[in-house]
């Protein structure tokens, strides 16, 4: 049920930038609720890694930033590292049904 | 440390009943409204119930609207999912997360460890 579009996986070597699209729709990133961004690496609950206009929670590094336009937005990961790999989610609020929190399809992130 | 701890997961025969908790600690659980997500076995993350601080305000997913409620004790600093006429495709590990909103921002700043939920005959 998720609807929030991202790309199955991307790969970059170590060090190299690699951005994450995720696609919505006017009731959720096109009406200007903020997009949140999760890392859940293997075995292990999702996180908390960046949202709205680059807010990070502590601990997070730079490395990681967001763009947002239309009903679309992005994460950008530079200076690739081992320890990046993992499951990266897209969430908002999505007007269209009361209190629906919605979440991207998910995206693997693996360095080659 | 602010944490949440997940429990009550195990394996039900389909039309059975489960009843999750989620405890909290480190924060002050009475001032933040909490959710409840799921994630099937290889699958995304799912979005399943919101329930403010006081509980005035509650919402579901359509997916599981008429089976699942949600509710809390501010006082035993937990939160709860009660799950009946289980499905397969209810089979997942189930996460506490503590609610994050603002203006124009609704999400999850805090999760709990997951608990699964095994739905076979």
């Amino acid at each position: 049920q998720s609807v929030l579009t991202q790309p199955p996986s991307v790969s970059g070597a170590p060090g190299q930038r690699v951005t994450i699209s995720c696609t919505g729709r006017s009731s959720n990133i096109g009406a200007g609720y903020d997009v949140f961004w999760y890392l859940q690496l293997p075995g292990t609950a999702p996180k908390l890694l960046i949202y709205g206009n680059n807010n990070r929670p502590s601990g997070v590094p730079d490395r990681f930033s967001v763009s947002k336009s239309g009903t679309s937005a992005s994460l950008a990961i530079t200076g690739l590292q081992a320890d990046d790999e993992g499951d990266y989610y897209c969430q908002s609020y999505d007007s269209s049904v009361i209190g629906s929190r919605v979440f991207g399809t998910g995206t693997k992130v693996t360095v080659l | 440390e602010v944490q949440l701890v997940e429990s009550g997961g195990g394996l039900k025969h389909p039309g059975g009943s489960l009843r999750l908790s989620c405890a909290a600690s480190g924060f002050t659980f009475s001032d933040y409204s909490m959710n409840w997500v799921r994630q099937a076995p290889g699958k995304g993350l799912e979005w399943l119930s919101y329930i403010t601080s006081s509980s005035r305000n509650i919402y579901y997913a359509d997916s599981v609207k008429g089976r699942f409620t949600i509710s809390r004790d501010n006082a035993k600093n937990s939160l709860y999912l009660q799950m009946n006429s289980l499905r397969a495709e209810d089979t997942a590990v189930y996460y506490c997360a503590r609610d994050f909103t603002g203006l124009r921002s609704s999400g999850f700043d805090i999760w709990g460890q997951g608990t699964m939920v095994t739905v076979s005959s």
